[in-house]
């Protein structure tokens, strides 16, 4: 059963704190996202890798890093240096990273700060 | 700023009526696709049109690009109340370095 999956669907964090949230892919793909949605707005990409041990900045990686050790994974850290960090992060993967290529998503993390 | 901007922000039909949501955007691209974002769900991909095509079809789906307005269109016809969702736009633009900007959606309800 092949797809992308991302844990939890909900998480909650306390100001403060850091939190990781997970994304695995089995389609074999080269190309990893990470987007951050904010309630009846678009999709705001944060980070995004074309290889292993490759990561690249989006247009709002303040406050979040990541890592891609493996190919099929690419978490992502919320730190406390996120001021605003609630709302629904979405991860995405496509064969390669070019703008012909389909984006699979996951079914996304809904993230609270208390 | 968003490279993609879709309107209406809401759209509400009655199902068998066609639904037509637009998308403009600022500066060239290489392609436009479209998504479909069920409520609380991660996005699936619809459609994708190049920048030198003008139109294309896909089931009930139908796809328009104007390069020289900076616009698509997405036609949904005989709708169906499984086709509420939010649809997005996302544009390739030559200078992105190929990623894809995403706009803000259009909010389609399909009464039954």
């Amino acid at each position: 059963d092949g797809g992308i999956t991302q844990s939890p669907k909900y998480l909650f964090r306390k100001e403060g704190q850091n939190v990781t949230l997970s994304c695995e892919q089995n389609l074999n793909h080269d190309a990893m996202y990470w987007y951050r949605q904010d309630p009846g707005q678009g999709l705001r990409l944060i980070y995004y890798s074309q290889i292993v041990n490759d990561f690249q900045k989006g247009d709002i990686a303040e406050g979040y890093s990541v890592s891609r050790e493996k190919k099929e994974s690419f978490p992502l850290t919320v730190t406390s240096a996120q001021k605003n960090p609630t709302a629904f992060y979405l991860c995405a993967s496509s064969i390669m990273a070019i703008g012909t290529d389909t984006q699979y998503f996951g079914p996304g993390t809904r993230l609270t700060v208390l | 700023s968003q490279q993609g901007e879709e309107d209406p922000q809401a759209l509400s039909i009655q199902e068998g009526e066609n639904a037509t949501m637009n998308c403009s955007y600022k500066t060239s691209i290489n392609n436009l696709q479209w998504y479909r974002q069920n409520s609380g769900r991660g996005l699936v991909h619809l459609i994708l049109i190049r920048s030198n095509e003008r139109e294309k079809h896909s089931g009930r789906l139908r796809v328009t690009l104007d390069t020289s307005k900076k616009s698509s269109s997405l036609l949904i016809t005989a709708s169906r109340a499984a086709d509420t969702a939010s649809y997005f736009c996302a544009t390739d633009a030559e200078t992105s370095g190929s990623r894809l900007t995403f706009g803000e959606g259009t909010q389609l309800t399909v009464n039954p």
